[in-house]
């Protein structure tokens, strides 16, 4: 059974760049044929589908955050890494990540517990 | 974006009655909706997908239905273990998710 867990800082200040990396057991990363997603979740925005990666490094984004958004895999460690760049107070969510579907951006199945980043000075 | 709308945003309900949660998309997103239960607390879990097709190891008193803009989610014998907020997500294009409906024991 995979399982997923984030980390990172709990705090980023604003216009910074936040990092939260997520680590796969159970199974490898680059032996898996769907897509690894973040997804995250806040009172004003609800759940939001940040983007998901494959692999081999094949990326999907939501448009709304692409421009900010940059979202890596490092297979030797068994992990993928989510950095949220120039953020602000609108930003504090609880970010999870998640296994994605074949597709990416399809069915979020196995999730991390979520980790709370709040955008503060 | 595709918008998807869900109603009501929150009921009260006893247990073993039927729950019924409806999810209306902004246009046809065909079978591709998915819903997912969560409790407080938690992460979202996967419920059903692609409209009526069961997680495996979900209790089968869980269902979906619809097609096209509209769809429906349906508890047929409410348990206390099932109180929480379930919310519905397209996926016929980059996913998008519903406001969520929470439940709770009247």
């Amino acid at each position: 059974q995979l399982q997923l867990q984030e980390s990172g800082p709990g705090v980023a200040k604003p216009s910074e760049t936040l990092s939260l990396t997520c680590t796969v057991s159970g199974g490898a990363i680059n032996r898996r044929s769907h897509y690894w997603g973040w997804i995250r979740q806040s009172p004003g925005r609800g759940l939001e589908w940040i983007g998901s990666i494959y692999y081999s490094g094949g990326t999907y984004y939501n448009p709304s955050l692409k421009s900010r958004v940059t979202i890596s895999v490092d297979t030797s460690k068994n992990q993928f890494s989510l950095k949220l760049s120039s953020v602000t107070a609108a930003d504090t969510a609880v970010f999870y990540c998640a296994t994605d579907g074949e597709r990416g951006g399809t069915y979020f199945r196995n999730w991390g517990r979520g980790t709370l980043v709040t955008v503060s000075s | 974006d595709i918008q998807m709308t869900q109603s009501p945003s929150s009921l009260s309900a006893s247990v073993g009655d039927r729950v019924t949660i409806t999810c209306q998309a902004s246009r046809d997103i065909r079978k591709y909706i998915n819903w997912y239960q969560q409790q407080p607390g938690k992460a979202p879990k996967l419920l059903i997908y692609d409209a009526s097709n069961l997680e495996t190891g979900v209790p089968s008193r869980f269902s979906g239905s619809g097609s096209g803009t509209d769809f429906t989610f349906t508890i047929s014998s409410l348990q206390p273990e099932d109180i929480a907020t379930y919310y519905c997500q397209q996926h016929d294009s980059l996913p998008t998710f519903g406001p969520g409906t929470k439940v709770d024991l009247k």
